[in-house]
């Protein structure tokens, strides 16, 4: 079974919009970490934000916010104003266990176009 | 900040071959470096874990006698591909963990090597 499920394989925007990229999970660990990661065409993986399993709140970097809803076990990216530097391939990935020596699950990923 | 370099960045080598991509931590020690593997289009595949001083753990379906992975010191691990087919030409990203003084989360991935077997 897949345990992270990215259903949108390319996304548009319009710049200075919105955009939500979807990602749901699975797991029977009641302690887990969720990333979401952006990926630029020269390949690097830029880590974006993390919500713990225990975390109360949604976590939030900047732009990027964290739509957390453990019961329904989904994980959902908000980039607010999206500007053109936002297009790339955006990750979720999951990692099961208490720390960062455990590894990352990735998601098939989500190709956003920011239009201007 | 926590930086992992790779080098090579690019390497093109002959059908048959060996290959060694090394994966530093700059300004930490990893106790613990992922080996990922990407194909175009496709997302990152985890190939192995591997802490300093032991042996590394192969994802299944990973042909360990044909990914040689060493993690020798604290800032340094390598992956050779041996005897390199067209089929090994990949995108192969390492990431590492500081989890002795880093935060319990994050781990910090490299730039990546694109390998191409001709």
């Amino acid at each position: 079974a897949q345990k992270i499920t990215q259903t949108q394989p390319g996304m548009f925007v319009q710049e200075k919009e919105a955009v939500t990229l979807d990602c749901t999970y699975d797991t029977s660990d009641p302690s887990y970490g969720l990333f979401w990661y952006k990926q630029p065409s020269s390949g690097e993986m830029i880590f974006l934000i993390y919500q713990g399993s225990y975390d109360q709140q949604n976590a939030t970097e900047g732009r990027y916010s964290l739509n957390f809803q453990k019961a329904r076990k989904s994980a959902n990216l908000v980039i607010s104003a999206s500007q053109l530097g936002d297009s790339a391939m955006y990750f979720c990935a999951m990692r099961e266990g208490v720390d960062s020596s455990y590894k990352l699950i990735f998601g098939s990923g989500t190709r956003l176009l920011v239009r201007p | 900040g926590a930086v992992v370099s790779q080098h090579p960045s690019r390497v093109i080598c002959k059908s048959g071959t060996s290959v060694k991509i090394e994966c530093r931590s700059l300004d930490f020690q990893a106790t613990t470096m992922f080996w990922y593997r990407q194909f175009p289009k496709q997302s990152l595949m985890l190939m192995a874990t591997s802490n300093e001083g032991s042996k590394a753990t192969y994802e299944q379906g990973v042909e360990k006698d044909k990914f040689l992975i060493n993690h020798a010191s604290l800032t340094l691990s390598t992956l050779t591909v041996t005897s390199a087919h067209p089929e090994d030409s990949s995108f192969y990203i390492c990431s590492a963990s500081d989890s002795l003084t880093g935060t319990l989360y994050e781990q910090y991935f490299g730039p990546g090597t694109r390998l191409t077997v001709t």
